[in-house]
């Protein structure tokens, strides 16, 4: 199985809103991503975690929260957002650590900010 | 840091002709080179990918070139078909402990029936 699930699909919250994106592998990576893309533009890397800890934070606001509670999950909470938030999320993993592994995606999470 | 150029940003080919994008980088540290293909409403999917102890690798229609000299890599689309036509980003890695890899800008790539 070499696919990474992403929940939900689609979002639309507040900007006062508390919402929470989930992405599940189940390939035993060591390495989970999140990255954010806007329309047109490449991924661009928020969080890697590598075996359950925090490892790179690319200077994202606070509003943006990560969590891993076990090796196969990875969370990303939401809170007072801004409309320029609004993108596509993406979730990833690797099977190691390094920029030399390959990066699995999941299909994202669309997600709206009114 | 790392920084990743790619042309050029659209492509239009007719069905069965072929496809090059180019790729350059800047740090000579880099030595793992993917290439993603991303359609609508899709993530990016991983098609063929080059390290830099290889110049060549080829898989079915899809080769991807790497000259580390001059820092630049290719792939090559041949017999192009309609299912080719979407986003592809080039990256660049390193194995050096700094656990990112680089995108492109992206080549939005149409195949004309």
């Amino acid at each position: 199985d070499t696919e990474v699930t992403q929940t939900p699909k689609h979002l639309v919250m507040g900007m006062t809103n508390k919402k929470s994106l989930k992405c599940e592998q189940h390939m035993g990576h060591r390495a989970m991503y999140w990255y954010k893309q806007k329309a047109k533009k490449p991924p661009e890397l928020m969080f890697v975690y590598s075996y359950e800890k925090l490892s790179i934070n690319e200077s994202v606001p606070s509003r943006f929260s990560p969590e891993c509670p076990n090796s196969s999950l990875l969370n990303l909470h939401l809170h007072a957002l801004q409309p320029e938030d609004s993108a596509l999320y993406l979730c990833a993993s690797s099977q190691g650590t390094g920029g030399d592994y390959e990066q699995y995606f999941g299909p994202g999470t669309r997600l709206t900010v009114t | 840091g790392e920084n990743v150029e790619q042309h050029p940003s659209t492509l239009s080919v007719q069905e069965g002709d072929s496809a090059v994008i180019k790729c350059t980088y800047s740090d000579s540290a880099s030595n793992y080179f993917p290439w993603y293909k991303q359609e609508l409403g899709k993530g990016p999917q991983l098609i063929i990918d080059i390290r830099s102890n290889v110049g060549e690798k080829k898989d079915q229609r899809i080769a991807v070139t790497l000259n580390k000299t001059a820092k630049h890599f290719s792939l090559h689309i041949t017999e192009t078909q309609p299912e080719d036509s979407a986003v592809y980003f080039c990256a660049a890695g390193s194995s050096g402990g700094y656990q990112k890899v680089t995108f492109g800008t992206g080549t939005k790539l149409q195949v004309i029936p």
